[in-house]
């Protein structure tokens, strides 16, 4: 069955630092990846989906990449503000979909 | 891009009723749609998956019987807590996926509080 982890669970940064969220998951069998924002009490918003055969996919101030071979993913925020404070998940899609634990980001103004 | 929308945000419901929460996909015909569950500060768990004209199929440990899942339609499908208790109480999140597609698009949640 597939495992997907997050690390850390939890971070927290002063404002305007670019940091990296880690996402690793067991079986290299998939389709994509995506990571997704969630706010509290909210759904998720999808913030960048890789497909199996993509090395890194970039919107604005994110890049994700992946490595599908040693099972991870990482996203990474530039030039962090307070707005981006929330839960980060990743998920991949195999047979069915694995989310991962999520991280907790913190933006200090 | 692909929009599904889900009703309602939020329901406060007495213990012993029976919940219904829609998940519509909006302009897209969605061949299956996925049920999660998400319990405070925790990652988002699968419930039961749905194809259109079928019967759901229930990850192990669910109670179908309690949790009840229709997918009338190519753009709607419904889950229906029945006899709601306060342990059911929870954030459930539905997903679509266009058919051929290995891509989920969610809606934005349930917060579904039994009293």
């Amino acid at each position: 069955k597939q495992e997907v982890t997050q690390i850390p669970a939890a971070l927290s940064v002063p404002e305007g630092e670019n940091l990296v969220l880690n996402c690793s998951f067991t079986d290299s069998a998939i389709y994509n990846l995506q990571w997704f924002r969630q706010d509290p009490g909210k759904g998720l918003t999808s913030l960048l989906l890789i497909q199996s055969s993509q090395r890194e996919q970039t919107s604005g101030r994110l890049n994700a990449s992946l490595d599908k071979s040693s099972g991870r993913s990482t996203l990474y925020i530039a030039a962090s503000q307070p707005g981006d404070s929330a839960t980060y998940l990743c998920a991949v899609s195999g047979n069915q979909f694995y989310f991962g634990t999520g991280t907790s980001l913190t933006v200090i103004p | 891009g692909a929009v599904v929308s889900q009703h309602p945000s939020w329901v406060i419901c007495k213990s012993g009723t029976s919940v219904k929460i829609e998940c519509r996909s909006l302009d897209f015909q969605a061949t299956t749609m996925f049920w999660y569950r998400q319990f405070p500060k925790q990652s988002l768990m699968l419930m039961a998956t749905s194809n259109e004209g079928s019967k759901a199929t229930y990850e192990q440990g669910v109670e179908k019987d309690k949790f009840l899942i229709n997918h009338a339609s190519l753009t709607l499908s419904t889950l229906t807590v029945t006899s709601a208790h306060p342990e059911d109480s929870s954030f459930y999140i539905c997903s679509a996926s266009p058919e051929a597609k290995n891509i989920q698009y969610f809606g934005a949640g349930t917060r579904l509080s039994v009293l």
